[in-house]
C-alpha cells in the first residue's frame, strides 16, 4: 500500500557533526512533504516543508532535499546539537486528498555529547 | 507555544468511564485533526474537520466520539475505552484547501486506560 518510511529508525551523531535522516514514500502523487521534530512529552513541531516543484530547500541549519525519480526525502541537520535529539517524522500531503498527511514511523536522533 | 491547545495533558480513566479531551486552535484555522500516537508506531489520523464538519473518520471505533462546535474547537469524548486505546492523542490544526497546508500540532493529551 501507501506508505511514507525511514530507512533507520535510529541514528546516534557526534556533537557538532553533520546528521542525515532519510524518508522514502510510494506515492507519486504527493505533492508537498513535512518534516516535524518531536521532542520527548511533546507534540511534534514542524520544521521545515518542500513541495513537489522544487528539489531542496534550506532553512536555518536544515536542508530538506527532495529526489522524486527515486521517491526520496532527506533532513540535513548541519552542527548537530544534544537540543537537536528528538524523533524525526517525514510526512507527505497527498494532494488529491485534500491535504491529508501521511506520516513515517519516524527516527530517533541522539546527539553524543 | 504552538497556537494549539490542548486539555488535559494527562488522564487515566477507567474502562466505564466518560471522560473528554479538549482542543483549542488560536491560528485561525478552519481545519482540525485528531491523531492517534502509540509507541513504536506512525501517527494514526483519527478524524478531520473542515469549517465545522466532519471530512474524514479513518475507521475509528465508535467508543471515540468527536465533537467540534465551531472551528476552533474540537473534543474527543471517550467512553467504554480498552487499555489498548492508552497513547497519545494530538489535535491538529490547518487552512482547509489545497495541499501544502502545513498542520500544527498541540502537545497532546497522555490517555491511560485502566
Amino acid at each position: 500500500g501507501e506508505s511514507v518510511g525511514l530507512h533507520l529508525p535510529t541514528l546516534s551523531v557526534q556533537e557538532g557533526d553533520n546528521s542525515i535522516i532519510n524518508c522514502a514514500y510510494s506515492n507519486s502523487a504527493s505533492d508537498y512533504f513535512i518534516w516535524y521534530k518531536q521532542e520527548s512529552g511533546k507534540g511534534p513541531q514542524f520544521i521545515i516543508d518542500i513541495r513537489s516543484n522544487m528539489d531542496k530547500r534550506q532553512g536555518q541549519r536544515v536542508t530538506v532535499l527532495l529526489n522524486k525519480t527515486v521517491k526520496h526525502l532527506s533532513l540535513q541537520i548541519a552542527a548537530t546539537q544534544p537540543g537537536d535529539s528528538a524523533v524525526y517524522f517525514c510526512a507527505e500531503n497527498l494532494g488529491n486528498q485534500g491535504g491529508k498527511l501521511i506520516f513515517g514511523q519516524g527516527t530517533e536522533l541522539s546527539v553524543k555529547p | 507555544e504552538t497556537g494549539v491547545t490542548q486539555t488535559p495533558r494527562h488522564l487515566v480513566m477507567g474502562m466505564t468511564n466518560k471522560k473528554s479531551l479538549k482542543c483549542e486552535q488560536h491560528l485561525g484555522h478552519n481545519a482540525m485533526y485528531w491523531y492517534k500516537q502509540s509507541a513504536k508506531k506512525p501517527l494514526e489520523l483519527m478524524f478531520v474537520y473542515n469549517f465545522k464538519e466532519q471530512t474524514e473518520n479513518n475507521s475509528v471505533p465508535s467508543r471515540f466520539s468527536p465533537e467540534c462546535p465551531n472551528s476552533s474547537h474540537l473534543f474527543l469524548h471517550l467512553h467504554t475505552l480498552q487499555p489498548e486505546d492508552s497513547a497519545l492523542y494530538l489535535c491538529a490544526s490547518s487552512q482547509a484547501g489545497s495541499s501544502g497546508n502545513t498542520i500544527y500540532f498541540g502537545e497532546g493529551s497522555w490517555l491511560t486506560v485502566v
